[in-house]
């Protein structure tokens, strides 16, 4: 079974601060991982991609990639109260006939207060 | 604009009955998906279509169909097999890049 781990959080962080947003993933095929952002009641919008190890930054987003320890995180900094939102991994692992099928982790619930 | 359109956004279907969501993107993209979330829960795959006349099943198929007649359309037929319905329904499409984008989501609920 391809996992792809979260905590559920919430976390909670202040207005200003660095939030820090993490995911395991089981499949070491994996090639690309996804960061959405959702908010409550509307589907998911791609924030982030990464397909090498280390950091990629985006304005106040910065994904890091560690394929060693299977390890992807999201970092946002200055969090704002609209940062509030669930955040969902997805990781690409390699399947059948050299398809690629999507695995989403349950996301991590990000609440940041004034 | 290009994008990913799903209708009808709120949708109510009784006991018994077949209902079909749509699903319809200009994206020109290949690879079309079908997610349902409920609440507090991950995305859970039910079929994707990697090219047109094709299509997967997904980790949770039973009691839906699809089709992929067109590039531009995959259609979701929730059937009265499908014992809990009621679930918020997501539509996907993906790029060469594996990017993946969303439609805006239908909502089903049972009466």
């Amino acid at each position: 079974q391809k996992e792809v781990e979260q905590n559920s959080g919430p976390l909670s962080v202040p207005e200003g601060a660095i939030a820090s947003l993490n995911c395991t993933y089981s499949d070491r095929g994996s090639q690309s991982f996804f960061w959405y952002r959702q908010y409550s009641g509307k589907s998911p919008e791609l924030i982030m991609f990464i397909y090498s190890n280390g950091d990629k930054e985006d304005g106040r987003f910065t994904a890091q990639l560690n394929k060693a320890s299977q390890y992807v995180s999201l970092l946002i900094r200055d969090s704002q109260p609209s940062d509030s939102a669930t955040y969902l991994c997805a990781v690409n692992p390699p399947g059948s006939g050299g398809s690629y099928i999507p695995t989403f982790g349950r996301g991590t619930s990000l609440i940041v207060h004034p | 604009d290009g994008g990913i359109t799903q209708s009808p956004k709120y949708l109510f279907r009784k006991e018994g009955q077949n209902v079909t969501l749509s699903c319809e993107q200009n994206l020109n993209h290949d690879a079309m998906y079908w997610y349902r979330q409920d609440p507090g829960q991950g995305l859970r795959l039910i079929y994707y279509s990697q090219i047109v006349n094709d299509f997967q099943k997904g980790d949770i198929a039973e009691g839906y169909s699809v089709s992929r007649e067109k590039k531009e359309s995959f259609p979701l037929t929730v059937t009265s097999a499908q014992k809990n319905p009621t679930a918020f329904y997501l539509c996907a499409s993906k790029n060469q890049a594996r990017e993946q984008f969303f439609g805006p989501g239908t909502r089903l609920t049972v009466l």
